[in-house]
């Protein structure tokens, strides 16, 4: 089974900051993908950035982008220019092919806040 | 595109009451998939529908909880015999088959009592 893992329950940045976010997953498939969610307090989840695990190229959102080393089997992601907007819940997941439901694993979670 | 919507927002109801949770997905979308996420947690998958068709479920699915897609648009969740450990936020979630990109509803939190 795939496993998500998160290791920083919490983190800091300031304001205009640059802040980097680590996930790490266990598969053993070849084709998936990978996401970032971010969830605000009380607010819905919001689909962030997604990376297809057969693309080397690493997927960039304007000031979101991410460093996937799939051999590491790691998924961090970078958030620059940290804005207060930003500060939520953000959460990894991992979407296998296998089966065909791509149903997503996610990670426990790391918690964001951004200082003024 | 309205979004995914999902109804009631809340619900707070008795140990060993019935519950049902309503999920619209986006119109174009022809998977739905519902997540039950507690406190501190990430989401955890439930079950899977393509179209009409419930095609996977997890083993979190109890016998107490049954979900459905007539006609293949809006789902609905529902849980039998209410126990307080059921207690969670429901979510639901749409996609295409390709690509499989899930948008996320705002959630049902239950609450039992």
């Amino acid at each position: 089974a795939q496993t998500v893992t998160q290791s920083q329950p919490e983190m800091s940045v300031q304001e205009a900051e640059t802040v980097t976010l680590s996930c790490t997953y266990d598969t053993s498939e070849s084709d998936y993908y990978l996401f970032w969610y971010k969830q605000p307090p009380s607010r819905q989840m919001i689909l962030v950035i997604r990376q297809e695990a057969y693309k080397q190229q690493n997927a960039t959102e304007n000031r979101f982008s991410v460093n996937f080393q799939k051999a590491a089997k790691s998924f961090s992601l970078k958030i620059s220019d940290s804005q207060l907007g930003d500060a939520a819940m953000y959460f990894c997941a991992y979407g296998g092919t296998q089966g065909g439901s791509e149903k997503l694993v996610f990670g426990k979670g790391t918690k964001l806040t951004v200082n003024p | 595109d309205t979004g995914v919507s999902q109804n009631p927002r809340h619900k707070i109801t008795k140990r060993g009451q019935n519950v049902t949770f309503r999920c619209d997905p986006i119109s174009e979308h022809n998977r739905l998939y519902w997540y039950r996420q507690t406190l501190g947690q990430g989401p955890e998958f439930l079950t899977y529908f393509q179209n009409e068709a419930q095609l996977e479920k997890s083993r979190l699915l109890s016998d107490r909880f049954s979900a459905e897609r007539p006609k293949g648009s809006f789902s609905t969740l529902e849980i039998q015999r209410t126990e307080q450990g059921d207690s969670a936020m429901y979510l639901c979630a749409s996609s295409f088959p390709r690509p499989p990109w899930q948008y996320f509803g705002p959630g049902t939190r239950l609450t039992v009592t």
